[in-house]
C-alpha cells in the first residue's frame, strides 16, 4: 500500500521559535496533501490543503501566516509553525491522496509538537 | 458544516466478542472510509466504500455503505487484543468546490483479555 512518512516524529521547542514538519509520499506521487491537527482524545481537524505548485488552501479559523505550507514537489509538503506558543502543542498529521486509487487517502504517522 | 455522528464513543468488551459501531449524517456522501488509529500514530485505512448498499470485508472486519448514503457501519468479529485503538469513520464532502475528508468523533475500543 501507499506509504506516507513524516519527520520529525516528535519535537520540543521553546515558545517563540519556529518548527518545520516534513511530509513525504514514499511510493506514489501526490498532487494534493492535507494537514490535520489532533488534540488529545479528539478527532482529526483539517487545517489546510496543500497543492503542488500553488498556494495552500486554509480552513476557516486557521492562520495562514502562522502555519506556512509549502508543496514544492509531488512527494513533499512542509508545514512550518511560526512563532510557536504552548497552545500550538498538538499532534500534527499529514495525508496524501493517491490519484491512481480513487479517493483513498493515506496518512503519515504524525508529529507530536510540544511548545514549552 | 457537514458532520458525521459516530457511536458509540467508547466500548469496553471481552476478547472474542463481536464489535459494532456506526456513523450517521444528515447529509449524503458518495464515499465512506473507516480508519483505525493506534496511540501516537496516524490513522490507517481499513475499508473504503464507494457504492450505496455496498458490503465489504477485510478479514474480520466488515463495513457497509448505507442504502440512503447517509450512514455506514463497521463490524469486527471475534475481537483480539490488537484490535484496541480508536476507529474513525470518514467521508468525502464537497466543501467550497473541493473534496475534503471529514471525520467522525471516533470510537475508542478497549478489550479485556
Amino acid at each position: 500500500g501507499a506509504v506516507v512518512s513524516q519527520h520529525p516524529s516528535w519535537v520540543i521547542c521553546k515558545s517563540g521559535t519556529s518548527v518545520k514538519i516534513e511530509c513525504r509520499s514514499l511510493d506514489f506521487q501526490a498532487t494534493t496533501m492535507f494537514w490535520y491537527r489532533q488534540f488529545p482524545k479528539q478527532s482529526l481537524m483539517l487545517m489546510a490543503t496543500s497543492n503542488e505548485g500553488s498556494k495552500a488552501t486554509y480552513e476557516q479559523g486557521v492562520e495562514k501566516d502562522k502555519f506556512l505550507i509549502n508543496h514544492a514537489s509531488l512527494t513533499l509538503s512542509t508545514l512550518t509553525v511560526t512563532s510557536a506558543h504552548p497552545e500550538d502543542s498538538s499532534f500534527y498529521i499529514c495525508s496524501a491522496r493517491d490519484l491512481t486509487e480513487s479517493y483513498e487517502q493515506y496518512f503519515g504517522p504524525g508529529t507530536r509538537l510540544t511548545v514549552t | 458544516g457537514q458532520q458525521l455522528n459516530q457511536s458509540p464513543q467508547s466500548m469496553f468488551i471481552q476478547e472474542g466478542e463481536d464489535v459494532s459501531m456506526n456513523c450517521t449524517s444528515s447529509s449524503i456522501f458518495n464515499t465512506w472510509l473507516w480508519y483505525k488509529q493506534d496511540p501516537g500514530e496516524g490513522p490507517v485505512l481499513l475499508i473504503a466504500l464507494y457504492k450505496a448498499g455496498e458490503l465489504t470485508s477485510n478479514g474480520r472486519l466488515t463495513a457497509q455503505f448505507g442504502i440512503t448514503r447517509k450512514d455506514s457501519f463497521l463490524n469486527i468479529s471475534a475481537s483480539i487484543p490488537s484490535d484496541v485503538g480508536i476507529y474513525f469513520c470518514a467521508a468525502y464532502s464537497l466543501i467550497q468546490g473541493a473534496q475534503k475528508l471529514v471525520f467522525g468523533q471516533g470510537t475508542r475500543l478497549t478489550i479485556n483479555p
